[in-house]
């Protein structure tokens, strides 16, 4: 059982352009969402997080909206940049858990110059 | 100063062998993880350990085994490799459960 669907799986974006990732999840008792983003041959490094009591979170260029009735939450990149092309994860846990991080399946973003 | 080493970084073996795969963190953090990639690069959590105690144990084959001589380290052992073991294997820790965590840079593990 899939607990994090993301999407698209992969996906060309323009420079200057939006990359918009989309990640929905079923287990409600979740309440952290951060996103990780991986470079070919590197771990995966924390990018920006929510926690389900404000609907969006925006740090530079990266915005998370999150939409708690749905049960959704995405990535927004404004300007996208060549240097942003990698892999990225969604993921989700429940707060204080033991169960670490579900990650979503990953999106490779390329930004074409 | 690397936050989360592993080593070695590859690691090519034979099916059959036993092999271990070390890992350390100088960030004084009392909780670490053993995560696998697959070849299409999903992330699953293996194993946690939070100060040298066994936390989770997800349901990975007992060939597997997590060790912890201190809370810096977690040192991952393999028995009896199958092909479907090749992986990248990545090490990580955080302060605690959840929160912010600090990946190694990986160990691709290759059985032939």
């Amino acid at each position: 059982q899939q607990q994090v669907k993301q999407s698209p799986q992969s996906l060309i974006v323009q420079k200057g352009g939006i990359s918009i990732i989309n990640c929905a999840y079923e287990n409600t008792a979740f309440d952290y969402f951060p996103w990780y983003q991986q470079f070919p041959g590197k771990g995966p490094a924390l990018l920006i997080a929510i926690r389900p009591d404000v609907s969006e979170k925006k740090e530079g260029r990266f915005t998370i909206s999150f939409n708690k009735s749905a049960k959704q939450f995405s990535l927004h990149i404004m300007d996208s940049q060549p240097g942003d092309s990698a892999t990225y994860f969604c993921a989700a846990s429940r707060g204080g858990g033991a169960d670490g991080l579900t990650f979503g399946k990953g999106t490779h973003l390329i930004i074409q110059p | 100063d690397t936050a989360v080493s592993q080593t070695p970084k590859y690691l090519v073996t034979q099916m059959g062998n036993d092999k271990s795969i070390k890992c350390e963190q100088n960030l004084g953090h009392d909780t670490m993880y053993w995560y696998k990639q697959d070849s299409k690069k999903f992330l699953k959590i293996m194993f946690s350990y939070n100060n040298k105690e066994l936390i989770i144990n997800e349901t990975v084959p007992n060939r597997f085994s997590p060790k912890s001589p201190d809370k810096a380290h977690l040192n991952l052992h393999i028995n009896s490799l199958e092909l479907g073991d090749s992986a990248v294997y990545f090490c990580a820790s955080s302060q605690d459960y959840e929160e912010k965590l600090f990946f190694g840079s990986g160990t691709q593990l290759s059985v032939l």
